[in-house]
């Protein structure tokens, strides 16, 4: 079975501060992908990253893919109250289906 | 472009009741899923359609949850009977790839979900 864990499960935090949330798995995933949910409504993606070792850049957010492709990193550079959502990361395969992560829960306070 | 519609957009029922949800993915997207997430975690794969035809319906229990997708558009699951643990946001997502062939990959857009809430 294919798991993807995210780490922290929660984080606040003030506004200006950065932050990384990292998504780890024993298992290769052929790409990587990225999805914020506000509350009420479904997952948005935000990015997908298919190269081992790719780093991808949105405005202040930094996302990377592992060299082994079994791990993902997001970074958020000064983070606004609009950042907060919870933070999904999801892994392809071979089919068209994706296995997504444990989520993280990220509160930017004002 | 519309997006996935979903509805009710809230649903509350006593246990052992029944309850369906409808969705309309976005025109022209053959594949459609459906998932489950329980509040503050990642959604989980309940049922995957390519038109009309299951393609992986592993973690779906069968033995109260079904789904179908008669005419390759619109989808419909159902719980009969809905127990407490049943309770949950059910999320529709559709996306345009049939079938991944290296270097491509596929982007699912989500409905708003259905909140349900079994007392």
């Amino acid at each position: 079975t294919q798991l993807l864990e995210q780490s922290p499960q929660f984080l606040s935090i003030q506004e200006g501060e950065n932050l990384t949330v990292y998504c780890n798995s024993s298992s290769v995933f052929s790409s990587l992908q990225w999805y914020r949910q506000e509350p009420g409504e479904g997952p948005v993606l935000l990015v997908t990253v298919v190269t081992g070792g790719e780093v991808k850049k949105l405005k202040r957010l930094t996302f990377q893919f592992g060299d082994a492709r079994k791990d993902s990193s997001l970074h958020i550079t000064a983070a606004q109250p609009g950042d907060t959502g919870l933070y999904l990361c999801a892994g392809g395969g071979a089919t068209n289906k994706l296995i997504f992560g444990t989520g993280t829960l990220l509160a930017v306070q004002p | 472009e519309a997006g996935v519609a979903q509805s009710p957009r809230y649903k509350i029922i006593e246990k052992r009741q029944s309850v369906a949800f409808w969705c309309n993915p976005i025109s022209g997207h053959a594949t459609l899923y459906w998932y489950q997430q329980i509040l503050g975690q990642g959604p989980k794969l309940l049922i995957q359609f390519q038109n009309n035809g299951v393609v992986d319906d592993s973690q779906l229990p069968k033995d109260r949850f079904s789904a179908e997708r008669l005419k390759g558009v619109d989808s419909t699951l159902k719980i009969q009977p809905a127990k407490l643990e049943d309770s949950a946001v059910y999320l529709c997502a559709s996306s345009l790839v049939g079938f991944l062939a290296g270097g491509l990959y596929n982007e699912q857009f989500f409905g708003p979900g259905t909140r349900l809430t079994v007392l």
